[in-house]
């Protein structure tokens, strides 16, 4: 069957550690991977994008990557904050059919001072 | 611009009553989505649009209706309300280019309770 799967485990890291959150998927095609923030009582907020046929993406403090062969993307926070502290949802959409995203439950992110 | 707006906020229905959560965007943005979110479940896909006058279901879109008359204005319509569509809904819109579309962006969301 098809999953998409973050831990569901919350992840409680201190300030300045840089913080480690997977996505793994099985039985997709993946055009591309998009990770999300969300605040409690918000919607989610797009923060970076990666291709099938890219490795890594980094904008400022945030990286991803896209392993094809593991199925699985890493998203890191390097220098973490308190104000990183939200839930952090995948996203993917299959090739062929990327009208719609394919969405993982989350993981909550506590960053303590 | 505005972004992703929707009305109400709050919403408690009865068993049984119908109501129209409204979305718009202002980003002339030609993708339209509405999700639920249960606590605990994720996003769950309700109908999505691919432009003015064409909708299509996505994962749970029994007991809603859906309709696009303009690029603007996406309307959820839920009758006869169930005990089940409590939830937060949530509305997004994206922009679709070559290659597929990229990142969607949110409504702030309603909460409905049906009691």
């Amino acid at each position: 069957s098809q999953k998409i799967e973050q831990n569901s485990e919350a992840l409680n890291i201190q300030e300045g550690k840089t913080a480690t959150l997977t996505c793994n998927y099985t039985n997709y095609s993946p055009a591309y991977l998009q990770w999300y923030r969300q605040d409690p009582g918000r919607g989610p907020v797009f923060l970076l994008l990666i291709r099938e046929n890219e490795k890594e993406k980094r904008k400022e403090r945030l990286k991803v990557t896209f392993d094809t062969t593991l199925k699985q993307s890493l998203f890191h926070i390097t220098a973490s904050q308190p104000a990183d502290s939200a839930t952090y949802l995948c996203a993917l959409a299959n090739a062929g059919n990327n009208r719609k995203l394919i969405w993982g439950l989350g993981t909550s992110l506590a960053v303590n001072p | 611009n505005a972004g992703v707006t929707q009305t109400p906020k709050f919403r408690i229905l009865k068993i049984g009553q119908s109501m129209t959560l409204q979305c718009t965007q202002d980003m002339n943005h030609n993708y339209m989505y509405w999700y639920r979110q249960d606590p605990g479940m994720g996003l769950k896909l309700i109908y999505y649009s691919v432009g003015a006058g064409i909708t299509d279901k996505g994962e749970v879109p029994n007991g809603y209706n859906v309709s696009r008359s303009t690029t603007e204005d996406f309307p959820l319509r839920l009758e006869l309300a169930a005990p089940s569509q409590t939830s937060v809904y949530f509305c997004a819109s994206s922009y679709s280019r070559q290659g597929g579309n990229y990142e969607q962006y949110f409504g702030p969301g309603t909460r409905l309770t049906v009691t």
